[in-house]
This record gives structure tokens, sequence and C-alpha cells, in this order.
């Protein structure tokens, strides 16, 4: 079973910003939010990840609740190339990666 | 420097045959994890590799079976191929395998299986 929980599907106008979010309410002290997307025809890239605090770089940011029960990654100025599904998973050395379903995003020109 | 590589990019085989697919990491990468992603199912963990040993497995039958060998390239294999195997395999290599560290996709080998 997926330690995390996305919605099915996003939709968002081009240029403004979005947000993504993702429930883990069973996470674990050691494990690691990580967030990969996957762009038709491609295998995932990373985009961003965190443990505790809130992460900038220069793809997104990743806002972490403060009980690290759910995370928002939001990309500032979405673009037609953004337009990809975008996973949310817990990484730990010591357990297998379990990848969900992901959200669909989808960018409206 | 060099990404992912994934060999062959495609291959079809009949039921019952076996198959191997290599994957070599970047260079410098010690952790190697393999991927089955289906339309059904999306992306699911097969194993992961660490300095020729398996560390972590996801919960797919003996038939699938992988290895890794000292300069950290690795092989899967699927033994008896079943039609429900045809799928997008996945590597994906990191440094050590840690949380924090970043997984770096290859892209893929797409089997069908007749």
């Amino acid at each position: 079973d997926a330690k995390t929980t996305q919605p099915n599907s996003m939709e968002s106008n081009e240029e403004e910003p979005v947000h993504l979010p993702c429930n883990h309410s069973t996470i674990s002290g050691t494990d690691y939010i990580h967030w990969y997307r996957q762009l038709p025809s491609q295998g995932p890239e990373y985009v961003i990840h965190g443990l505790t605090s809130n992460v900038n770089n220069r793809m997104a940011s990743l806002a972490i609740a403060e009980d690290r029960k759910s995370s928002t990654l939001i990309l500032h100025r979405a673009t037609l190339r953004d337009a990809a599904v975008y996973y949310c998973i817990l990484q730990n050395r010591d357990d297998k990666i379990i990848f969900g379903k992901g959200t669909r995003l989808h960018i409206l020109p | 420097k060099a990404g992912v590589t994934q060999t062959p990019r495609y291959l079809i085989k009949t039921r019952g045959q076996q198959v191997t697919l290599s994957c070599s990491p970047i260079s410098g990468h010690r952790s190697v994890s393999w991927y089955q992603q289906t339309p059904g199912q999306g992306l699911q963990f097969l194993f992961e590799y660490f300095s020729e040993t398996q560390r972590n497995k996801g919960n797919f039958p003996g038939r699938f079976s992988g290895r890794q060998f000292s300069n950290s390239r690795s092989e899967m294999n699927v033994s008896t191929l079943e039609l429900g195997d045809s799928a997008l395999y996945l590597c994906a290599s990191s440094l050590i395998g840690e949380g924090w560290d970043e997984q770096f996709f290859g892209p893929g080998t797409r089997l069908t299986v007749l």
C-alpha cells in the first residue's frame, strides 16, 4: 500500500503558481519526503526533497507541515513544460520505496 | 557526466522465455534500484542493490531476480515470462541510497511479452 496520498489530477493556468498536496500520515522519523515528476515518455526526474524544514531549489519549493504528516510542492510559475505526473514518496535507506499513482498536472495555456 | 543507461531499450519475448536487462549507473553511484511501470499498477519497486548486496526488495515473485557487479552495474532477470510482465522497466541510481539521496532514472527498457 502506498504510504502517500495525492489527488489523481490537478489543473492550473500557465504562469500561475501551483500547489500540489501530499498526505503521509504514517511517516516515520527517518523518512525523507521526495518529489519526482515524470514527463511523457521519460523516466522520472528528481524535483526536490526535505526532512523537516521547508526547502527551495531552482525548480520548486517544498513546504512540510510541522507534524510532517503532509507536504506541498509549490511550482511558483507553471509553464507548459511542467505538465507531468508528480510523485510524492517517502524514502529511507532501510525500506522499499513505494510510488503511489501520483498527481497528473495539466497546464492550461 | 553520463546519465543512467539501460540496455536494451526495447525487447519482445514470448511467454515462458527468460530475459535479462542491464543498467549502468552514473559513475560513482553505488546504489541501483529497479522499478516496473505499467498503466494499471503504476511504478512498483522491485529491488535495490548496494555494494553487490540486495538491500531492499519489493513484493514480486521469485521469477524476478537481480544482481550487482563490483563496478556497480546491475542486471535484472525475469524467468518464465508471463503476459503480465509486459511493462517499462526502469533503473535508478544514487550515491549510496540514503534517505536524502536523489535518484537518477534511466530511460527504461520496454518489454513486450507475446
